[in-house]
């Protein structure tokens, strides 16, 4: 079955970190770009994070630049987010996300179920 | 970055009616336009691409159109499975950006 599975979330105070995780079954992952999509708490959706197949293009939001590293291990078909410095306003659930493409248009067909971050004290 | 607003917020339509939800840019996207579909307590749903192509398995009641700075979602005759919210996505630029919403609702 083709999917994906976030992991990671939970309760975290400001300042803190966290490591996501995105593991995909079903296709190829290597071959993929992948990206990170968020959504605060009764919001809209918030594009965070990108990264090519290789593992040298990234992208970042501007809310998240300098705090938030993209990564993935192409062995372990895994997607990672390193969320440093956290803040309130990164209270959401955070999807994984499959572009449709190989060679990418960014635009998404699989997407996880999300893991929920909260930052709170 | 490239602003996305939709409208309207809220759409009520009746079953078996046409809704027409609305998308506009802040610049030219020219056709690169997605449209996404999300239900309460769910991932989002990839409905349109390339501002006209329907995503695998999508029905062909949904329906998008425009290019540049206007874009539209149809769908022809609304049944109580589409109510949902419905996002817009840019990705001609970087940073990727969603438009705010259109909450479609059975009147």
């Amino acid at each position: 079955e083709v999917q994906l599975l976030e992991s990671g979330g939970g309760l975290v105070q400001p300042g803190g970190s966290l490591r996501l995780s995105c593991v995909a079954s079903g296709f190829t992952f290597s071959s993929y770009a992948m990206t990170w999509v968020r959504q605060a708490p009764g919001k809209g959706l918030e594009w965070v994070s990108a990264i090519r197949s290789g593992t040298d293009n990234t992208y970042y939001a501007d809310s998240v630049k300098g705090r938030f590293t993209i990564s993935r291990d192409n062995s372990e078909n895994t997607l990672y987010l390193q969320m440093n410095s956290l803040r309130a306003e990164d209270t959401a659930v955070y999807y994984c996300a499959k572009p449709q493409q190989l060679v990418p248009s960014w635009f998404f067909d699989l997407w996880g179920r999300g893991t929920l971050v909260t930052v709170s004290s | 970055e490239i602003v996305m607003t939709q409208s309207p917020a809220t759409l009520s339509v009746s079953p078996g009616e046409r809704a027409t939800l609305s998308c506009r840019a802040s610049q030219s996207v020219s056709s690169n336009l997605a449209w996404y579909q999300q239900k309460p307590g769910q991932a989002p749903r990839l409905l349109i691409y390339g501002a006209s192509t329907r995503a695998t398995g999508i029905p062909a009641r949904f329906s998008g159109s425009g290019s540049g700075t206007e874009f539209t979602l149809t769908i022809s005759s609304l049944q109580s499975e589409d109510v949902a919210v419905y996002y817009c996505q840019q990705y001609k630029n970087w940073p990727l950006t969603f438009g705010q919403g259109t909450k479609v609702e059975i009147k």
